[in-house]
């Protein structure tokens, strides 16, 4: 089945700096790529998500990144803002097999002021 | 517009004592329907999935089990809790698989004592 790893599990930048967080998926098979934001004692939300026919996908601040021969997607953060500190999970997802999201283990992102 | 309910917020149960954790989706027909778990710091396991009433996939052999008795509500529930049981239980529904956004609920905190 897949499998997706995801680092750093901790990051911590100053306001205004950029943070970047990869992750690796074992299926090539996979063909969607979410990234979700979880605030402390809530559920997880959608930031921005690119599917395998894209590479590159930008929304103001954040974008994310695609490279299906390495396996590999990333998330970037620009101009980083104290309220950009959460816990970031990155997921992919296969049109077979086992049919739900795989996610990586998260990233803690600290945004120092 | 879709809206996803999961109840309660939080739940101290004791060692051995039963479980029925509720979750109700408004807004779509026939969603897939998920429930996941996550430890302390760690990432999101899925625990199970549903196509359709009465339809369920267990992803990890365990101490709990779910039900779909309506189109539109996923019960997890356990007959006798484990400490191990304790974390954070989220409920999830999409559209599909493979391509498409899975919408999570606001979790709910399970503690065993």
């Amino acid at each position: 089945g897949e499998n997706v790893e995801q680092h750093p599990s901790t990051l911590s930048v100053q306001e205004g700096d950029s943070a970047v967080i990869k992750c690796t998926y074992s299926d090539s098979a996979s063909n969607y790529f979410p990234w979700y934001k979880q605030e402390l004692g809530k559920g997880p939300q959608l930031i921005i998500d690119i599917r395998s026919n894209v590479g590159e996908k930008k929304d103001q601040r954040i974008a994310v990144t695609l490279n299906k021969t390495a396996k590999h997607f990333s998330l970037h953060i620009t101009e980083t803002q104290p309220e950009d500190s959460a816990v970031y999970f990155c997921a992919a997802s296969t049109p077979a097999g086992r049919r739900a999201l795989t996610f990586g283990s998260g990233t803690r992102l600290q945004v120092q002021p | 517009s879709q809206t996803i309910h999961q109840w309660p917020a939080t739940l101290v149960q004791p060692v051995g004592s039963p479980l029925s954790l509720e979750c109700t989706v408004e807004g779509t027909s026939n969603p897939n329907l998920y429930w996941y778990r996550q430890a302390a710091g760690r990432g999101l396991q899925l625990l199970f999935y549903s196509v359709g009433i009465g339809q369920i996939s267990s992803e990890v052999p365990q101490n709990l089990s779910a039900s779909r008795p309506q189109d539109r509500q996923f019960i997890l529930s356990s007959k006798k809790l484990l400490l191990s049981d304790s974390g954070f239980y989220l409920c999830a529904w999409s559209v599909g698989f493979g391509y498409t956004e899975a919408f999570f609920g606001q979790g709910t905190r399970l503690t065993v004592v």
